[in-house]
C-alpha cells in the first residue's frame, strides 16, 4: 500500500538523549514535512523539503535536524532531547504541493 | 499574521444527526482551503479541497463551502455515523504555490449511538 511510513509508533526519551524519528515514502514525491502536533494547537511545520538535497526550516525549527539524502527518505533528529519536545510528530509529503500524505503519527514523550 | 481559527472546538451529537463545523481564516496570499479528517491516533486524511473560486464541494457525507469574500468556510457532515467522530481539521494554503499550510486547531466531533 502506497504511502508514509514513520517509526516508532511511540517513544519515551530520558532528557538529554539523541533521537532519530524515522519517514519513508514510497510515492516519489518530491516534497517533504514533518510536523509537529501539540494539544489545542494545529500542526505546526518543524522541516521541509522540497526535492532531495535540499531542507529549509519552519515554524518552528530549533532543537531539530534533518537530511534528505534521497527521494524516499526523510529523518528528524533530536540532538539533545527536552521535555518541550513532548509531541506527536507527523511526516508528511505532497506531489507539487497539491495532495498531502500523512503518516500515523509518532508518540514522543520526553521525561 | 497568518491564522485559521475554527468553532466549536468539540461537539457532540447523535447518530444520524447533521452538523455543521466552521472555519474561520486570515491569511494571505489564499491559494486553497482543505479539510482533514484525523481519527485518534492516525494522522490527518484529505476530505475536501477548494480553490478561490470553488465554493462547494461534496465528498460522499461531507460537504464544504467556501466563501472566499468572508474568509470563512464551513464542513456540512449528513446523516451522522458512528464513525464519523474525529477530529476535524481545517487547513489553508499560502503563497502562489499553496505550498506553506496553516493548520486550524481542529474540531473534536464524537458521535453517539
Amino acid at each position: 500500500i502506497a504511502g508514509i511510513t514513520q517509526a516508532p509508533t511511540s517513544q519515551i526519551l530520558a532528557a538529554g538523549r539523541r533521537m532519530t524519528l524515522r519517514c519513508t515514502q514510497d510515492m516519489r514525491h518530491n516534497a517533504m514535512y514533518w510536523y509537529r502536533q501539540d494539544l489545542g494547537l494545529g500542526l505546526r511545520l518543524i522541516h521541509y523539503s522540497n526535492t532531495a538535497g535540499t531542507t529549509g526550516k519552519g515554524e518552528v525549527p530549533d532543537g531539530y535536524s534533518v537530511s534528505r539524502a534521497n527521494t524516499d527518505d526523510f529523518p528528524l533528529t533530536l540532538a539533545s532531547a527536552v521535555p518541550s519536545q513532548t509531541s506527536v510528530y507527523f511526516c508528511a509529503s505532497s506531489d507539487r504541493g497539491i495532495g498531502y500524505t500523512f503518516g500515523s503519527g509518532t508518540r514522543l514523550t520526553v521525561v | 499574521k497568518n491564522q485559521v481559527e475554527q468553532s466549536p472546538q468539540s461537539l457532540i451529537i447523535l447518530e444520524g444527526k447533521n452538523c455543521t463545523l466552521q472555519c474561520n481564516y486570515t491569511v494571505s496570499p489564499f491559494s486553497n482551503l482543505r479539510w482533514y479528517k484525523q481519527d485518534t491516533g492516525r494522522g490527518p486524511v484529505s476530505l475536501t479541497i477548494m480553490t478561490f473560486s470553488e465554493n462547494t464541494k461534496s465528498n460522499g457525507r461531507y460537504t464544504a463551502t467556501l466563501d472566499a469574500d468572508t474568509k470563512q468556510s464551513s464542513l456540512h457532515i449528513t446523516a451522522s455515523q458512528l464513525s464519523d467522530s474525529a477530529s476535524y481539521i481545517c487547513v489553508v494554503s499560502v503563497g502562489e504555490y499553496g505550498n506553506k499550510l496553516v493548520f486550524g486547531a481542529g474540531t473534536i466531533l464524537r458521535v453517539k449511538s
